[in-house]
Formats: C-alpha cells, structure tokens, sequence
C-alpha cells in the first residue's frame, strides 16, 4: 500500500519568513496530493491540492509543488503570519475508482509555529 | 452547501462502556463516508469507509465497528472501550469518485 513520509515533525519560523515541508510518497500510481490545515481542536481543513498532471500550484501565500519523477511533494508558505500556526498534512491517493474510493494515506503532521 | 456534522463534540466514558459516535452529511448524496482515529494530535489513521447503506470497509482489526444505517448517516460504535480507544475521532466525506476528503470537526473520547 501507499506510504507518505512528511518532514519536519515541528517547524518554528519567524513572522514574515517562509516555511516549507516535504512529504514524499512510494506509489508511483498515486496521482492526488492534498495539504490539510489542522487548528488545535478541530478537523483538518483543506488548504490547496496538486493532481499529478501539474507541477506547481499556488493560492496566494500558499503554493504546493510536485516532482512526479523523485515521488516528493512540497508545500511553501511565504510571508507567514501567526494565524498560519496549526499542524499540517499532506496526503497522497490514486484517483477514485475501482477500489480505492478516493482513500487518502496520510503523512504523520508538521507543527508549524510563527512566532510574531 | 455541503456539511458535515459529528457529536458529540466530548465525551468521557468509563472503560467497559459501549459507544456511539455518530456523524451526518447534509447538502449532497450518495457520499462515501470515512472514519479516521488521531492520537495525540498527530497522525490520522483510517478505521474504516463505507460507499453506500450498509457497506463497510474495515482498515485495521480493533474494538470497534461502524454501521451505515441511512445514506447520509455513519456510526462508530464499541460494545466495549477500552483506554486505548482514547483519541479525537474524525468523520469525512467525497463525493462519488471525487479525491478531496472533507472533514468534521471531531469528537474528542477520553476512556477512563
């Protein structure tokens, strides 16, 4: 089955300075990679996804790239703010059908802390 | 829109009790439905998924079980706890044969 290793554990940056966390993945048929957003006491939110058939995505501060080759997918905060502060994580699938039913493998989680 | 509703948000059981847990999806149809376990804030492990009324995938063996008894309804039950099954326990959906999971906003177990 898929498995996804994300890196750092925990990630401490200063207000305004970016932050970046990689997830690798050992499928190579795995062909959706989504960022989850989760504040303390509450479900994961989704923040931004990547399909296999794209290299880069970005939503404002937020970009996620994807090198399909090396099996690694990485997400980029510029300019990060203190309400940016939450446990992050990726997740990598294969796209619905047959048996996977959109199953998502995730990583273990990074806390990120922005300290003003 | 879509929601997703989870309750309770807390609860606090003795070990030995049973459990229910239940989850519902308003504003669509036919989801597949998910039931994930995280521990200590880190890490979601899926328990078990279902694609429709009274069919359900079990992931891991463990003590407890799911049902689907309506199409937009998804239970996770125990007929017994045990201090193991402490944990924040998150409900998600897709719809049909789309990738993106959406999540509850959890209940928290503590087995005391």
């Amino acid at each position: 089955g898929e498995n996804v290793e994300q890196h750092p554990s925990t990630l401490s940056v200063q207000e305004g300075d970016s932050a970046v966390i990689k997830c690798t993945y050992s499928d190579s048929a795995s062909n959706y990679f989504p960022w989850y957003k989760q504040e303390l006491g509450k479900g994961p939110q989704l923040i931004i996804d990547i399909r296999s058939n794209v290299g880069e995505k970005k939503d404002q501060r937020i970009a996620v790239t994807l090198n399909k080759t090396a099996k690694h997918f990485s997400l980029h905060i510029t300019e990060t703010q203190p309400e940016d502060s939450a446990v992050y994580f990726c997740a990598a699938s294969l796209k619905a059908g047959g048996t996977s039913y959109g199953k998502l493998t995730f990583g273990q989680g990074t806390i990120l802390t922005v300290h003003p | 829109s879509q929601t997703i509703h989870q309750w309770p948000a807390t609860l606090v059981q003795p070990v030995g009790s049973p459990l229910s847990l239940e989850c519902t999806v308003e504003g669509t149809s036919n989801p597949n439905l998910y039931w994930y376990r995280q521990a200590a804030g880190r890490g979601l492990q899926l328990l078990f998924y279902s694609v429709g009324i009274g069919q359900i995938s079990s992931e891991v063996p463990q003590n407890l079980s799911a049902s689907r008894p309506q199409d937009r309804q998804f239970i996770l039950s125990s007929k017994k706890l045990l201090l193991s099954d402490s944990g924040f326990y998150l409900c998600a959906w897709n719809g049909g044969f789309q990738e993106t999971q959406y999540f509850g906003p959890g209940t928290r177990l503590l087995v005391l």
